[in-house]
């Protein structure tokens, strides 16, 4: 079955930088866009960051457009998400997902999520 | 930037009642573009329907979207213990964006 697991460094100071890590089974890795999301204590989602399935076309929220790089290695069947810059509202749980369709934009795999403190 | 506004924050029924729960957003958005999820405590967000109407697989039929331009809707028909959970829209934008989320709680 679909699973994504994260994996990183979990506490970062302000101006510091972390990176993420998710690694994905049970699909054809190469045949998905992947995105990153945050979720900050008592708030919805938010949209961090994508990247294609071919690893070209990269998107990133506003907030950390300039800070965070996405990437992907089809050879390890990962995403990584490396957080530059930190910023003490980069405080959250993050998660990476499987985006179904994205000419519709659903995202239907979640992984548990990593909680990043920014301290 | 298109904004998304639930109502109710918070819902509180009982087991085999119905819900109704809204999604509003501050421009209109294609019907394709609206995703519902369900969040529980310690899970990752569950997706459940997607396009505003189309049931994700794995989603009870009791679990129904419609809506169109601005306000869309889920409608849970008879609420099981499990229903109970945190439910967010989505709109798939520049940036994507979700809604605040509605509690659905136990009465």
């Amino acid at each position: 079955q679909v699973q994504l697991v994260e994996s990183g460094g979990a506490l970062g100071k302000p101006g510091g930088s972390l990176r993420l890590s998710c690694a994905a089974s049970g699909f054809t890795f190469n045949d998905y866009y992947l995105s990153w999301l945050r979720q900050a204590p008592g708030k919805g989602p938010e949209w961090v960051a994508d990247i294609s399935s071919s690893g070209y076309v990269r998107s990133y929220a506003d907030s950390v457009k300039g800070r965070f790089t996405i990437s992907r290695d089809s050879d390890k069947r990962s995403v990584d998400l490396h957080m530059n810059g930190l910023r003490v509202e980069d405080t959250a749980r993050y998660f990476c997902a499987r985006l179904r369709n994205p000419g519709r934009g659903d995202f239907d795999y979640w992984g548990q999520g990593i909680l990043v403190t920014v301290s | 930037e298109i904004g998304l506004m639930q109502s109710p924050g918070t819902l509180s029924l009982s087991p085999g009642e119905r819900a109704t729960l809204s999604c509003r957003a501050s421009q209109s958005i294609p019907d394709s573009y609206l995703v519902w999820y369900q969040h529980k405590p310690g899970q990752p967000p569950r997706l459940l329907i997607y396009g505003t109407s189309t049931r994700a697989s794995g989603t009870p039929d009791r679990f129904s979207g419609s809506g169109s331009g601005t306000d869309f809707t889920l409608t849970i028909s008879r609420l099981e213990p499990e229903d109970f959970a945190v439910y967010y829209c989505q709109h798939f934008g520049s940036p994507y964006t979700f809604g605040p989320g509605t509690k659905l709680e136990i009465k």
